[in-house]
């Protein structure tokens, strides 16, 4: 089975932090995304990844940054974290060309 | 307007009742349709995917896509409480990494 994990399932931090959310797969895929799902908004996408140290923006990159050093792991900074980026976060991986993205089981942000 | 455009819901019918989920979208290079459910506090799981126009069945659940009408349906015959969940609607064209959501419809189904 595909295992998408991410590093924490809540997190709690000040407006100004600087904010990492970390997410390995296990599959050897190609690709990796970040989204953020917001009530009334459903998935959006920030970043996605298609090889190591490639990255394209998605709809929603401003205030995010993405990191993919290595195949399996794909980073989202937030580089300076406002209240408006309380949300929930969802990584999800898929083979280049695949029919599925798998995803990881969130990470529930809350800025105050 | 957006690509993909879904009814939030909520929706709330009782145990045993028909499903009826649709989805709409605008971008006619779509080919590739997809349905995610996700109950509360896990990310989505693939619950059905279908190539191009057509239908496709897997147990109690029935995708059914409409490529000239731009519209897909997801049905739930005997619908069961553990059915309760958000179902998000997905599609991509071909050769496309990236898939475009709908805003998920949330159901509740009634014992």
């Amino acid at each position: 089975d595909v295992k998408v994990t991410q590093s924490s399932r809540y997190l709690v931090k000040r407006t100004g932090e600087k904010v990492f959310l970390e997410c390995v797969q296990d599959m050897d895929h190609e690709n990796m995304f970040w989204y953020r799902q917001d009530p009334g908004l459903g998935l959006r996408l920030i970043y996605f990844s298609y090889d190591v140290k490639m990255k394209e923006k998605g709809d929603i990159p401003e205030g995010y940054s993405v990191s993919r050093e290595k195949k399996e792991r794909f980073s989202l900074i937030l580089e300076s974290a406002s209240t408006n980026q309380t949300s929930m976060y969802l990584c999800a991986s898929t083979i280049h060309g695949g029919e599925t993205q798998y995803f990881g089981p969130g990470t529930r942000l809350l800025v105050l | 307007q957006k690509e993909v455009e879904q009814d939030p819901g909520p929706l709330s019918v009782p145990e045993g009742a028909i499903v009826s989920l649709n989805c709409t979208y605008s971008n006619s290079a779509f080919q590739y349709f997809m349905w995610y459910r996700q109950y509360s506090r896990k990310g989505p799981e693939l619950l059905m995917y279908t190539y191009s126009s057509g239908n496709k069945e897997d147990g109690r659940f029935t995708a059914q896509v409409d490529k000239s009408s731009k519209y897909i349906s997801l049905f739930i015959r005997d619908s069961q409480p553990s059915d309760s969940a958000t179902y998000l609607c997905a599609m991509r064209g071909q050769g496309a990494q990236k898939l475009v959501f709908g805003q998920g419809t949330r159901l509740t189904i009634n014992p």
